[in-house]
């Protein structure tokens, strides 16, 4: 069965802080690892990493997959109070479905 | 910014009752996808249609849940029996074409059973 676990399930920094959120996966076919950022509703899209050891990034926030541990970690630097939300982690087999982690939730106080 | 688009953002029903979401895909995208989230769990996967058929089901998407695209535009989750357990935030996602591709999200239907 698939399985997607993230950690820590929530955390709590000050602005400026540095944080690290961290994906680990099961998934049948593996072929893409994606992030999303959920305020108050929509997951809104931040990236996909198909390639080992690639780090992409966007701003203050990158991420990179291990496709032989099999996880990836997202890196916020600089966090700000805008960064607050549920971070979500999403594998996707060959079947384009994605499957979801149950969500970091990062706190960031002024 | 194309996004995803979703209606009604809340619905409240009487448990039995029918109940039709609907969504605007991102014009020219090819893949819809329908999703939900049981407040405090994980988003799950329910559904996913190409070329005006489902290609992926989950376990959820029993007989009491369809699927259509009416139009050139919309993209439709029928549930027919709503049950209590039903309630939950339901989301729309689309990509451009390919089971490869970014899945962007609508912002949701919030259903509560009665």
């Amino acid at each position: 069965e698939d399985k997607v676990v993230q950690s820590p399930l929530s955390l709590v920094v000050h602005e400026g802080d540095t944080v690290t959120l961290n994906c680990s996966y099961e998934v049948t076919n593996f072929r893409s690892l994606l992030w999303y950022k959920q305020e108050k509703k929509a997951p809104t899209f931040l990236f996909m990493l198909t390639s080992s050891g690639i780090e992409k990034k966007s701003g203050r926030l990158s991420s990179i997959l291990d496709k032989k541990e099999l996880f990836s970690i997202l890196n916020i630097t600089a966090t700000q109070t805008g960064d607050s939300a549920v971070y979500l982690c999403a594998p996707r087999g060959n079947t384009g479905k994605l499957i979801f982690g149950q969500g970091t939730t990062l706190q960031v106080k002024p | 910014e194309p996004e995803v688009t979703q209606t009604p953002s809340h619905q409240v029903t009487q448990m039995g009752q029918e109940v039709i979401l609907r969504c605007v895909p991102i014009s020219n995208h090819l893949y819809f996808y329908w999703y939900r989230q049981i407040l405090g769990q994980k988003v799950e996967f329910l559904v996913s249609f190409y070329n005006n058929e489902i290609s992926e089901k989950s376990e959820i998407f029993d007989d009491q849940f369809s699927v259509e695209r009416p139009d050139g535009s919309n993209f439709t989750l029928k549930i027919r029996s709503t049950k209590l357990e039903d309630s939950a935030m339901y989301f729309c996602a689309s990509s451009p074409g390919g089971r490869g591709e970014t899945q962007y999200f609508g912002p949701g239907t919030r259903l509560l059973v009665l």
